[in-house]
């Protein structure tokens, strides 16, 4: 059974801080990480992807991966209100990019 | 963009029903997917396609069956409909290959009374 763990949330920072979000999961086989975004009511949207070790970065977002470790981390900088979301780490496997989702943490910026 | 279109974005059926959620995609990808959402059991894969006519179970096809006769087109059926399937369903869809993400539609909440 693939398992995908995030840390205990909920989560709460204050504007303009930085956020971050872990994630270890279980299969060695995974090849691709993604990060989506959920806010209250709405479905999963893709924020972040990452294939390789180190660190990518888009705008406010870095996403990080560490695969000796089975570690996957999303920073978000500066964070706004409009942040305030659920957060959901999937990695990929198989052939048919399929994932296996993590159950989310929740993060609140205060104002 | 991917549009990621499902049927009905709330739905109430009765116990023992029959029930038809459709989702349709617009941007020609193999990959078809369902999941039910859950408070504190996050998505679990119901069932997923990955061409026309081919399928395979996910984590939890127990109650549910599919059907795709087009590759635009996947339909998750309740066969008989209980209250312990009530929930949010979401379709997802994306492009064959390992790096590919998955885009989803928005969702029908699902009530069986």
């Amino acid at each position: 059974q693939k398992e995908v763990e995030q840390n205990s949330g909920p989560l709460s920072v204050p504007e303009g801080a930085i956020a971050s979000l872990n994630c270890t999961y279980s299969d060695r086989g995974s090849q691709s990480f993604f990060w989506y975004r959920q806010y209250s009511g709405k479905s999963p949207e893709l924020i972040m992807s990452i294939y390789s070790n180190g660190d990518k970065e888009d705008g406010r977002f870095t996403a990080q991966l560490n695969k000796a470790s089975q570690y996957v981390s999303l920073l978000i900088r500066d964070s706004q209100p409009s942040d305030s979301a659920t957060y959901l780490c999937a990695p990929g496997y198989g052939a048919n990019s399929k994932l296996t989702f993590g159950k989310g943490i929740t993060l609140s910026v205060r104002p | 963009d991917v549009k990621v279109t499902q049927s009905s974005r709330y739905l109430v059926k009765r116990t023992g029903e029959k029930v038809f959620l459709e989702c349709v995609q617009d941007m020609d990808h193999e990959n078809m997917f369902w999941y039910r959402q859950d408070p504190g059991l996050g998505l679990r894969l119901i069932y997923f396609s990955y061409d026309v006519k081919m399928k395979e179970k996910g984590d939890i096809p127990e109650g549910y069956s599919v059907s795709r006769e087009k590759k635009e087109r996947f339909s998750l059926i309740l066969e008989s409909a209980s209250t312990n399937q009530t929930s949010m369903y979401l379709c997802a869809s994306g492009p064959r290959g390992h790096r590919q993400p998955q885009h989803f539609g928005d969702g029908t909440r699902l009530s069986i009374l």
